[in-house]
């Protein structure tokens, strides 16, 4: 089946740093990707829509200089995290749809524990 | 808009016990309507899905029908077990094609099943 992998699994980072989280998928190729963003006990809130060779769509209230999203090739989308602060503490979860028949089907990363001290 | 408004836990039941989880929707033109479940620490994995009206989904014993009449989408096991215990995630798309998929989730269901 349709496998999608995270990197890392998890991270720690001090305040002011900038951390990178990758999302591939290993056997087949998407050219949409989706980056969640889960707090504790909640649901998951999508965060942007990354889309291969263009610019990342943002949900209402993502700051995009904040959250930089790079779809450079049909199996890899990284998000960097800039200037990390305490309250981007989170677990980051993302997609990547395949077409399955005549729809679109979502398979998800592992996600990536971030923690900012 | 899409909405999915989701039954809030958290659920507790004993092992063997029958489990229904409520789900109902809003939704724009004709969706899919999925159930994915998370594991401690782990993304979602797709539990089952349907993607027409009266449609039944299943996997390793639960259950869920698609009901327009009703906007909902409950999900069902007859006899849980202990390994079941997860956060089960009720989400649609707007299918065929729209928005390549993107996923509206309800809240998440915390069950826990005791031995």
């Amino acid at each position: 089946g349709a496998v999608v992998s995270q990197h890392p699994s998890w991270v720690i980072c001090k305040s002011g740093t900038s951390v990178k989280i990758e999302c591939r998928s290993l056997d087949f190729q998407a050219t949409t990707m989706f980056w969640y963003r889960q707090f504790p006990k909640q649901s998951l809130m999508l965060m942007a829509t990354s889309n291969e060779g263009s610019k990342a769509t943002y949900e209402q209230g993502v700051e995009k200089d904040k959250f930089l999203i790079n779809h450079a090739s049909l199996t890899l989308s990284t998000l960097t995290v800039t200037s990390a602060h305490p309250e981007d503490s989170s677990f980051y979860i993302c997609s990547a749809s395949l077409l399955t028949g005549i729809d679109y089907e979502q398979y998800f990363g592992p996600g990536t524990r971030l923690t900012v001290t | 808009g899409n909405s999915v408004t989701q039954m809030e836990g958290p659920v507790t039941l004993s092992e063997e016990a029958f489990l229904t989880i409520n789900c109902t929707y809003t939704a724009t033109g004709y969706p899919s309507l999925f159930w994915y479940v998370q594991y401690p620490g782990e993304g979602l994995q797709l539990l089952l899905k349907a993607t027409k009206a009266d449609d039944k989904g299943s996997n390793k014993g639960f259950e869920a029908t698609y009901r327009k009449e009703t906007t909902s989408f409950h999900l069902e096991k007859g006899s849980v077990q202990v390994s079941d215990s997860a956060v089960y995630f009720c989400a649609l798309s707007e299918g065929r094609g729209s928005t390549l998929g993107r996923l509206y989730f309800g809240r998440g269901t915390q069950l826990t099943v005791w031995p």
